[in-house]
């Protein structure tokens, strides 16, 4: 399985954007980008997924790079209740997979006051 | 929000007892997943189903077993909880797509946090 890789940790503002970046480097033409996030002790939280296009929806935004190895989750305007675990979860995902998610470390977010 | 919910929501137990955990759903969705927490490893997959009767092992599935004979229920057993399986459970549910397909937009229960003394 093809990994991806991102900060442990961040640190934001609150009412400014967080951006977060993942890199996904060996992914394939076909695999999706998936972001989830992980409020203190809750399941985890879909967020947002893309393949090559940029995405947007009431959560955050989705830019990937045109060559796909690095993408960049963007919270526009971050509140404290956006601290939480943000996972970037790359290949192997959806597809064909059944939908099977392997979760890393994640980046760990914590918007300040 | 995703109609999932997990029973127990807590439990502590002896070492070498059995344990089923329940997650039952409201949304009619064809992939159900369990997966477990623990500090430094993250979320690990130990099964999932894409079907009724339909199931499979994922990273961590020695020493537990599921079934689903129902749609709405997924359910987890420990025959014998050991030391090791102390951790915080997670159930998620997905809709399917064609053929195997899957949308890949997982929906998490709340939990179910397991000791095993």
């Amino acid at each position: 399985d093809a990994k991806t890789t991102q900060p442990t940790s961040m640190d934001c503002a609150e009412g400014r954007a967080a951006n977060l970046p993942c890199n996904h480097s060996t992914i394939s033409g076909n695999e999706y980008v998936y972001w989830y996030r992980q409020i203190h002790s809750q399941g985890p939280q879909y967020i947002i997924h893309g393949l090559k296009n940029n995405e947007t929806n009431e959560m955050a935004s989705l830019i990937i790079t045109e060559d796909r190895k690095s993408s960049t989750l963007i919270l526009p305007h971050a509140t404290l209740r956006d601290t939480a675990v943000y996972y970037c979860i790359g290949p192997n995902a959806g597809g064909t997979s059944y939908g099977k998610l392997t979760f890393g470390q994640g980046t760990i977010l914590t918007v300040h006051p | 929000d995703a109609g999932i919910t997990q029973s127990p929501r807590h439990k502590v137990t002896e070492t070498g007892t059995p344990v089923t955990l329940r997650c039952h759903q409201t949304e009619n969705h064809r992939y159900m997943y369990w997966y477990r927490q623990d500090p430094g490893h993250g979320l690990r997959l130990i099964h999932y189903s894409y079907g009724v009767k339909d199931t499979d092992k994922g990273e961590v599935s020695d020493g537990y077993s599921v079934s689903r004979s129902k749609t709405e229920d997924f359910l987890l057993t420990l025959e014998s909880a050991t030391s090791s399986q102390t951790s915080v459970y997670f159930c998620a549910i997905s809709e399917g797509l064609a053929g195997w397909m899957n949308t890949g937009e997982l929906f998490f229960g709340e939990g179910s946090r397991l000791t095993v003394l």
